[in-house]
């Protein structure tokens, strides 16, 4: 059984350009939920996502932006991108948007130069 | 806004003594506690998690207990191991779709 998958596991961006982050949710799993962790604090949450729609957003501009698939995969977009958005970027599903539980990928380390 | 402070920043231990790690959350709404481990270059594992209609859980070495009144939750490891060195994130759900809010982190060094 296939747990959280992102891709891709290291990105180096230079300040201003955008970028696309990619998640395929545990098997099973229909919402998808993705969180910004900066080196040495907790991960703050970005936004979920359940049945194709945003439906939770967190403290994040609108720079930040995603999309859910059929599939219940998902992709996070990040526009016009700072030297502060270098975090490593988690992705985590549950079984529906009213479960607890969440199962968390590898993440994708972001270096915004 | 919500928020959830964690204690200590790091421990250190002895290999096969206890950890306690506690929680204190601000949002009384608050009704799901996971604790999660993070190795280095790997995302958070669920170890545990507690609700709110619960006072403790335990999970062979691992156990949380959860004070609804004092709005606080400890994570407690017993006979630690080396292999139990990581960062520990607990975290407190808020919203109806259990957005987490979680906690700094807690640096766990088991000393052989």
């Amino acid at each position: 059984d296939a747990g959280v998958t992102q891709s891709p596991t290291h990105l180096i961006k230079t300040r201003g350009q955008q970028v696309t982050l990619r998640c395929s949710p545990k098997s099973g799993h229909d919402t998808v939920s993705w969180y910004q962790q900066a080196l040495g604090q907790g991960p703050q949450f970005i936004f979920q996502y359940y049945e194709e729609e945003e439906r939770q957003r967190g403290n994040f501009p609108d720079r930040f932006s995603g999309h859910q698939f059929p599939n219940y995969s998902s992709e996070l977009n990040v526009n016009a991108l700072l030297l502060g958005d270098s975090a490593l970027y988690l992705c985590a599903s549950s079984l529906t948007a009213r479960q607890e539980t969440q199962y968390f990928g590898p993440g994708t380390r972001l270096l915004v130069l | 806004g919500e928020n959830v402070e964690q204690h200590p920043s790091t421990l250190s231990v002895q290999e096969g003594d206890s950890a306690v790690i506690k929680c204190t959350y601000s949002d009384s709404a608050s009704n799901y506690f996971p604790w999660y481990k993070q190795e280095l270059g790997k995302g958070p594992q669920l170890i545990i998690d507690i609700r709110s209609n619960v006072g403790e859980k335990k999970d062979q070495r691992i156990a949380v207990t959860l004070n609804k009144t004092a709005k606080h939750f400890s994570l407690h490891i017993t006979e630690t191991q080396p292999e139990d060195s990581a960062v520990y994130f607990c975290a407190a759900s808020i919203g109806s779709n259990y957005q987490l809010i979680w906690g700094a982190g807690t640096k766990l060094i088991i000393k052989p």
